[in-house]
This record gives C-alpha cells, sequence and structure tokens, in this order.
C-alpha cells in the first residue's frame, strides 16, 4: 500500500485558490490517485481522480508531476462551504477489498470569511 | 436515486452490550465497506463483501465484531460487549463493482455509535 503524508490542517478566506499537496512516494504503477472531502457528520465524498498529468472537473483541479510522487488538489475561489477534511488516496482501482482504498487523517481546510 | 442510508444515525448503549448497526447500499452495487471513524481520525477499514465471495473481514478489531451481507443488499455489522472504545462513527460504503477507475465508493452518512 503506498503510503501518504498530507498537512493536517491549512486554513484560507473566501475567495482564494486552495492548493493542498499529498507525497506518495511509493506508489505503483498501477495506482492512482484518489481525493475525497469529508463535511462534518457526514461520509466521505468523491471529489477527483487522477493517475497523471492534470484532470480538472467542475469541483477541483488534480495536478501530477511526472514522477507521480506527489499530487496537488486545487480548489478555485473557495467558499465557506468548502470547509471541510480533504483526503489523498492512493490505490489501484483493479484491487479489490482493502487494498482498493487506504484512507490517512486528511488534511483539514479551514475557510474564513 | 437513492444513496447508501444507514441506521440507527446514533446509538448510545451501556458498557457490555451487544449493538447492531445497518446498512443499505445502493441498489446494484456488489461490492460494500464497512469502516470506522473515531473523532478526528481517519477512516480505519474493518471489513469489505464482494457479492458471495466470502468476505475479507481483516480489518476487524477483535472477534466481538462480526458483520453479515445477504448477496447484493442490507448488510449488518454487529458488536458485542461493547466497550468504551468502540466509541466512534461507523461508515458504510458501497462501490458498483468491485474493480475499475473512477468506480468510486459511495458513503453513507453513518451511525454514531457512543459506549456509556
Amino acid at each position: 500500500l503506498a503510503k501518504t503524508t498530507q498537512p493536517i490542517s491549512m486554513d484560507s478566506y473566501e475567495g482564494q485558490e486552495v492548493n493542498i499537496t499529498c507525497s506518495h512516494n511509493n506508489i505503483a504503477t498501477n495506482d492512482y490517485i484518489t481525493w475525497y472531502q469529508q463535511f462534518p457528520s457526514q461520509g466521505p465524498r468523491f471529489i477527483i481522480q487522477g493517475y497523471k498529468t492534470k484532470v480538472t472537473n467542475e469541483v477541483a483541479s488534480l495536478f501530477i508531476p511526472a514522477d507521480r510522487k506527489s499530487s496537488t488538489l486545487s480548489l478555485p475561489r473557495v467558499s465557506l462551504s468548502d470547509t471541510a477534511v480533504y483526503y489523498c488516496l492512493v490505490g489501484d482501482p483493479m484491487d479489490t477489498g482493502r487494498r482498493a482504498l487506504t484512507f490517512g487523517s486528511g488534511t483539514r481546510l479551514q475557510v474564513q470569511p | 436515486g437513492a444513496g447508501v442510508s444507514q441506521s440507527p444515525s446514533n446509538k448510545v448503549t451501556e458498557k457490555g452490550k451487544d449493538v447492531e448497526l445497518r446498512c443499505d447500499p445502493i441498489s446494484g452495487h456488489t461490492a460494500l465497506y464497512w469502516y470506522r471513524q473515531r473523532l478526528g481520525q481517519g477512516l480505519e477499514f474493518l471489513i469489505y463483501f464482494q457479492g458471495n465471495s466470502a468476505p475479507d473481514k481483516s480489518g476487524l478489531p477483535s472477534d466481538r465484531f462480526s458483520a453479515e451481507r445477504t448477496g447484493e443488499s442490507v448488510s449488518t455489522l454487529t458488536i458485542q460487549r461493547t466497550q468504551q472504545e468502540d466509541s466512534a462513527v461507523y461508515l458504510c460504503a458501497s462501490r458498483r463493482r468491485s474493480r475499475g477507475v473512477q468506480d468510486t465508493q459511495y458513503f453513507g452518512p453513518g451511525t454514531r455509535l457512543t459506549v456509556l
């Protein structure tokens, strides 16, 4: 299992762009990088997934350098409602069971007005 | 369509009692996961079901924990002789199939268990 390291917490203000970086030095060839968002008292929710280069959807962008040993989740113009815990996960989607997803402690993002 | 549902949303019990937590996955999802999340912590994998295959129980912390799932339907997580350290939010997730890119897990709202 590829271990991930991400900051414990981050603070930002409304309207700013937030970048959360995750390190995964021992990522395997078949591993994908997935980010989840979790609001208080709710289960995690899928945000974005990528393998290399850049992925963008309506919620966020994911930047992955060529060596894939890290990735950066970018949230454009955050609002108060983006206050949540963000989890970076690395795993092979073709695996089954617990090897499919391993959740760390995540990054607690606090957005201030 | 309906998402993953869990019941009860909150459960308060006394130490030593048994509790049963229920998860209704999204219809048609073959894979089902149970996780435990202690306050301020990440998710801890407990058990995984895939269709009629033998479940992966490798994450269960002790023999007081057990889970069942019939086919691709409802799952129940049972904790016997509850202890205070069992207090946590228990999350259930389902996945349309066990393998595949972009085939993500969909989580329920969780059951908050408090053992007094």
